[in-house]
C-alpha cells in the first residue's frame, strides 16, 4: 500500500510568520509530485508539480522542494497572510501510465492576523 | 474557476437508493477523473478515464460504475447507497493521460 504522508496535521501562525509543511512519499516508482491548496467550500487549486529531483518551484511567496531520492517534499510561505489559511494537500503520481494520484491528508493553516 | 463542472452541487437521498453525479472536463481534456473524500479521510482516488476507455481504477466499490461518453463528460453512478457513501465527491480532468488535474468545485452527497 503506497503511504503519503504529511505534516503537521494543522499549523497556526501569526501574520508574517513563516512556515514550512513536509510531505513524505515512497522513493520508488516515482513519477511527480504535486502541490494543491484547498480553501473551505472551494475546490483544490493547482500549486506545482514536481518531477525532477532537485526541483525548486516558487510562485509568489510559496515555494517547494523536491527529494526523489530519500522521498520528501517541503512546501515553505514566507510571510504567510490570512489569505493564505487553506488546507495544503500533497498528491504522489507513480510511473505507471496514469494519472491516478495518492493524497495526503493534508496540513491546514490558520494565519492568524 | 478551473473550467471543470459538476451537477448537482447538494445531493441528499436516503440508504438504498441510487445516485449520478455529472462532470465536464475542462475543454479539450481527455482525462477525467473521480475523487471521494469522506469525514477524516483524505481524497481517496476512484477512478479514471481517458478519452472514453477506463485507464486507471482504485477503490471503487462494486456498487459504484462510471462512465466516459463520447462528448468527453463523466458520470458517476452510485446505487444501493450506505450512510457511510455520504462524502464530497470530486472531479478533476486533463489534458493526457498524465497531466496536472484540474478540480471541479465537487458535489456533496448525504445519505440519510
Amino acid at each position: 500500500i503506497l503511504n503519503v504522508e504529511q505534516s503537521p496535521q494543522s499549523l497556526h501562525v501569526q501574520e508574517g510568520d513563516s512556515t514550512n509543511f513536509t510531505c513524505s512519499f515512497p522513493s520508488s516508482n516515482f513519477y511527480a509530485l504535486h502541490w494543491y491548496r484547498w480553501e473551505t467550500a472551494k475546490s483544490p487549486e493547482a500549486l506545482f508539480v514536481m518531477t525532477l529531483n532537485g526541483d525548486e518551484k516558487k510562485k509568489g511567496r510559496i515555494s517547494a522542494t523536491l527529494n526523489t531520492k530519500e522521498g520528501y517534499s517541503y512546501l515553505y510561505i514566507k510571510g504567510s497572510q490570512p489569505e493564505d489559511s487553506a488546507t495544503y494537500l500533497c498528491a504522489f503520481r507513480g510511473s505507471g501510465n496514469t494519472g491516478k494520484l495518492i493524497f495526503g491528508q493534508g496540513t491546514t493553516l490558520q494565519v492568524k492576523p | 474557476d478551473s473550467g471543470v463542472t459538476q451537477t448537482p452541487k447538494h445531493l441528499i437521498t436516503a440508504t438504498g437508493q441510487r445516485v449520478t453525479l455529472r462532470c465536464s472536463p475542462r475543454s479539450g481534456d481527455l482525462s477525467v477523473y473521480w475523487y471521494q473524500q469522506s469525514l477524516d479521510q483524505g481524497l481517496q482516488f476512484l477512478i479514471q478515464y481517458y478519452n472514453g476507455e477506463e485507464r486507471a481504477k482504485g477503490n471503487i466499490l462494486e456498487r459504484f460504475s462510471a462512465q466516459q461518453f463520447p462528448d468527453l463528460h463523466s458520470e458517476l453512478n452510485l446505487s444501493s447507497l450506505e450512510l457511510g457513501d455520504s462524502a464530497l465527491y470530486f472531479c478533476a480532468s486533463s489534458a493526457g493521460t498524465k497531466g496536472e488535474q484540474f478540480f471541479g468545485p465537487g458535489t456533496r452527497l448525504t445519505v440519510l
